[in-house]
Order: C-alpha cells, then structure tokens, then sequence
C-alpha cells in the first residue's frame, strides 16, 4: 500500500541552525502539508501546497518557514534559523484532492526535531 | 478563530464497556476526520464524515456528524485493549487545512 515517507526520523540540530525536512508524498496526490506536534500536545496545521504555492498557511510559518518541491517526489519543508520552540514532531500529509472533497490527508511518520 | 475541543481529554474504560468522546467545533464545516494516534506514531485516518447526518461504522469504532450542533461523535462499543490510543478529531475549513482537536487519550484496562 502506498504511503508517505519522511527523511530523516530524528534530527537533532543547534538553536540558529538551518534544517530541511524531507517528505516523499504519494505518488499520485497533488496536495501536500506539514503539520506539526509538539509533545503531548495537539496537532497543528503549519503550510499546504498544491500546483508549487502555497495555497493555506497558519500563523506558525513565519518568515523562517519555507516549503518547496525540488522536484517531481519530494516535498521539503526548510527552518532557516531554528528556535528552542521549534522542538516537535513534524508530520508531512498529502492527498489526492484538496478540501471540499471526499479525500482524506495520509501521513507520514514524522520527523522528530530537537533543538538544543 | 476555530476551536475544536473534545473531551474527555483522557478516559480510562475497562474492556468490554461502551463510551462515547465527543467533539465539539466552534465554527461552520460540513467536514470532520477522525485519526488514530498511537504512542510515537503516526496518524491514521479512521474515518470521513462528509455531510450533516453522516454515519460510518468500523468495527467496535461508530462515528456521527451533526452540523447544525457543531458536534460529532465517536462512540466505542464493548472496548477491547487495542483500542488503547490517542483519538483526534479534525475539522476541514474548506481551505486545504485541517484544524485538530485537543485529543482523547484512551486508555482501556482488563
């Protein structure tokens, strides 16, 4: 069965580093997302992509926050200068419609961020 | 700005009972997700309710969504150890976002 991969499952990094999270969506889906968890607590909506935009962003992806799709399977999710709270699980989704059909987000593994 | 709160925020059930978690929305939408969170994993999709009315069942697990009350449902029938999980609702704001609940630890015990 299909599902979305993310790269690396941990990533341990120093406050003011650049990280890149990678994300392999589903073959055939056309939109992607990144959400994130913060331990213990609910999920959050960060950013979601269709046709290379951003179609819908949250309060959370600031300036420091950017997504691209390099190219035709992965779909990254970069922090310029990471913060202490930036500490989290980050889960990248992706489906084959976007809101208003019958389609559910899938997602991936998650990857751990700790910030020191 | 939307708020879905669920609660319980954490139940502790004995195998073969039946309760029910609640999921309350603060906002219009006529579409809500339910996921399964295990411990350190991911989310699973259990179930999509598209419509107001809207039912789906899948084995011990039923959920419901009434819109006009901003609430759905999800009930859980004679509860069996492997239900034991973190439960999220998740509202669709019709913007290719998704606005997650508070979720429901559950915990279920022989």
């Amino acid at each position: 069965e299909p599902e979305v991969t993310q790269t690396p499952s941990h990533q341990v990094t120093q406050m003011g580093q650049e990280v890149i999270l990678r994300c392999v969506p589903i073959s055939n889906h056309l939109y992607f997302y990144w959400y994130r968890q913060i331990l213990g607590q609910k999920v959050e909506f960060l950013v979601s992509f269709y046709n290379n935009e951003i179609s819908e962003k949250s309060e959370i992806f600031d300036d420091q926050f950017s997504v691209e799709r390099p190219d035709g399977s992965n779909f990254t999710l970069k922090i310029r200068s990471t913060k202490l709270e930036d500490s989290a699980m980050y889960f990248c989704a992706s489906s084959v419609q976007g809101s208003g059909s019958t389609d559910t987000q899938y997602f991936g593994p998650g990857t751990r961020l700790t910030v020191l | 700005e939307l708020k879905v709160e669920q609660n319980p925020l954490f139940l502790s059930m004995q195998e073969g009972k039946n309760y029910t978690i609640y999921c309350n929305y603060s906002t219009t939408s006529d579409r809500l997700y339910w996921y399964r969170q295990d411990p350190g994993k991911s989310l699973e999709s259990l179930f999509v309710l598209l419509s107001n009315g809207a039912v789906k069942q899948e084995g011990r697990l039923m959920a419901s969504l009434d819109t006009k009350a901003r609430l759905s449902t999800l009930h859980i029938t004679a509860a069996v150890h492997d239900l034991s999980a973190t439960y999220f609702c998740a509202v669709d704001m019709g913007t290719d976002k998704l606005i997650f609940g508070t979720g429901t630890r559950l915990q279920v015990f022989p």
